[in-house]
């Protein structure tokens, strides 16, 4: 089984702090990766997806993707109460593949 | 766009009944998606569907599980006999690959088997 590994949590971080969440993977040939964020009793919504090595930026948002070591990671600069929320990453093969998703990071931001 | 609908929103039915869950899409998406999310296992994708046809059905439990889309615009679940185990958040998502990597979801069906 193909797996996305995450560390649930809770992350407790302060408000206006770097949150740093991350996620392994197990495939090699794994193209694309994916941060979800969803709210309590809410649906999950698409934050990030990237495919090459390196960061890619989004606002508040930071992807980073390491292939070599097989992780991928979100940081959250200027945390808000707002980012409080569980994070999933996932992964896809290819482009006609399905997407896996990991157990997702409880992240709450402390006022 | 009124986004993914779904419906129920919540049901709650007595083990050995039918469930049926339903979903639209959104309107020019190609692919639709059914998961399912407990706190054991997660986010799971039961199966998924590209231009109406099933693509991967791999991760629909059991014979239980049956999944349909007659057209682009309405798919159903269904899960006969229900059983306890089956109480989860049910989700439904579609998106217009490949030109859009963005999974929409709705906002689920909270299935309860008593």
């Amino acid at each position: 089984q193909k797996e996305v590994e995450q560390n649930s949590g809770p992350l407790s971080v302060p408000e206006g702090a770097i949150a740093s969440l991350n996620c392994t993977y197990s495939d090699r040939g794994s193209q694309s990766f994916f941060w979800y964020r969803q709210y309590s009793g809410k649906s999950p919504e698409l934050i990030m997806f990237i495919y090459s090595n390196g960061d890619k930026e989004d606002g508040r948002f930071t992807a980073q993707l390491n292939k070599a070591s097989q992780y991928v990671s979100l940081l959250i600069r200027d945390s808000q109460p707002s980012d409080s929320a569980t994070y999933l990453c996932a992964w896809r093969y290819s482009s006609a593949s399905k997407i896996i998703f990991g157990s997702g990071t409880r992240l709450s931001i402390r006022p | 766009d009124a986004g993914v609908i779904q419906s129920p929103r919540h049901e709650v039915t007595e083990m050995g009944q039918e469930v049926t869950l339903r979903c639209k899409p959104i309107s020019g998406h190609n692919s639709l998606f059914w998961y399912r999310q407990t706190m054991m296992r997660g986010l799971e994708l039961l199966i998924y569907f590209n231009n109406n046809v099933p693509i991967d059905d791999s991760g629909m439990p059991e014979d239980r599980f049956s999944a349909k889309m007659p057209n682009a615009s309405f798919s159903t679940l269904k899960i006969q006999p229900s059983e306890p185990r089956d109480s989860a958040v049910y989700f439904c998502a579609s998106s217009n690959r490949p030109q859009e990597e963005t999974q929409y979801f709705g906002p689920g069906t909270r299935l309860l088997v008593l």
